[in-house]
């Protein structure tokens, strides 16, 4: 079955410092790609998507770029805030299943 | 809209009673889904619904976990008898129709404690 497989936390970095979150997946197929977050004591929301190879998805200042030739999603952004910090969730799926990973916990210090 | 609503928050029960988990999922959408949240094993989907149809519940952990979804705007998810390591954080989430890859809305979540 497909699996998501996301870089392990925690995650501490200062404000304005450069964040990276790996994701590989394994699939059959060629699943969308996604990246959820998840604040604290909230549900998961949709942070970015991908839907095709070489797509970038993006918002908040977070990218994301399907890779099909080392099948992973990878997250980055250039400068994170304290308000950044939350649980990043990995997810790849299609029809109409998605998987996720783990989790990635990052904390953003002044 | 609201969005998506679960109930209770949090809910503590004690090993043997039953539990009743409440979702209702946006207006319109199509596709209903229950996943559990734990620290070992992360999100992992239980069972979705489409038009108030169960699809997949192979995600179900045992016979002691059932989910109904008797009209378009309520789905429930039920332990009997539940037990200590059903302790996590129950999520629902809905999907409005359209293609496969259209975007989760989660609610809340339960955060379930069996003592």
């Amino acid at each position: 079955g497909d699996s998501v497989t996301q870089m392990e936390g925690p995650v501490t970095l200062s404000e304005e410092a450069f964040l990276t979150i790996n994701c590989t997946y394994t699939a059959t197929g060629y699943p969308s790609l996604f990246w959820y977050v998840q604040y604290p004591g909230e549900g998961l929301q949709l942070l970015l998507k991908a839907t095709k190879a070489d797509d970038k998805g993006s918002n908040k200042g977070f990218e994301a770029t399907y890779r099909k030739e080392t099948t992973s999603f990878h997250l980055e952004k250039g400068s994170v805030q304290v308000s950044d910090s939350a649980v990043y969730f990995c997810a790849g799926g299609s029809n109409y299943k998605l998987t996720f990973g783990k989790g990635t916990l990052l904390t953003v210090n002044p | 809209d609201a969005g998506v609503i679960q109930s209770p928050r949090h809910e503590v029960t004690e090993m043997g009673q039953e539990v009743t988990l409440r979702c209702k999922p946006i207006s319109g959408h199509d596709y209903l889904f229950w996943y559990r949240q734990t620290m070992m094993r992360g999100l992992e989907l239980l069972i979705y619904f489409n038009n108030n149809v169960p699809i997949d519940d192979s995600g179900m952990p045992e016979d002691r976990f059932s989910a109904k979804m008797p009209n378009a705007s309520f789905s429930t998810l039920k332990i009997q008898p539940s037990e200590p390591r059903d302790s996590a954080v129950y999520f629902c989430a809905s999907r409005e129709r359209g293609t496969a890859n259209e975007k989760l809305f989660f609610g809340s979540g339960t955060q379930l404690s069996v003592l």
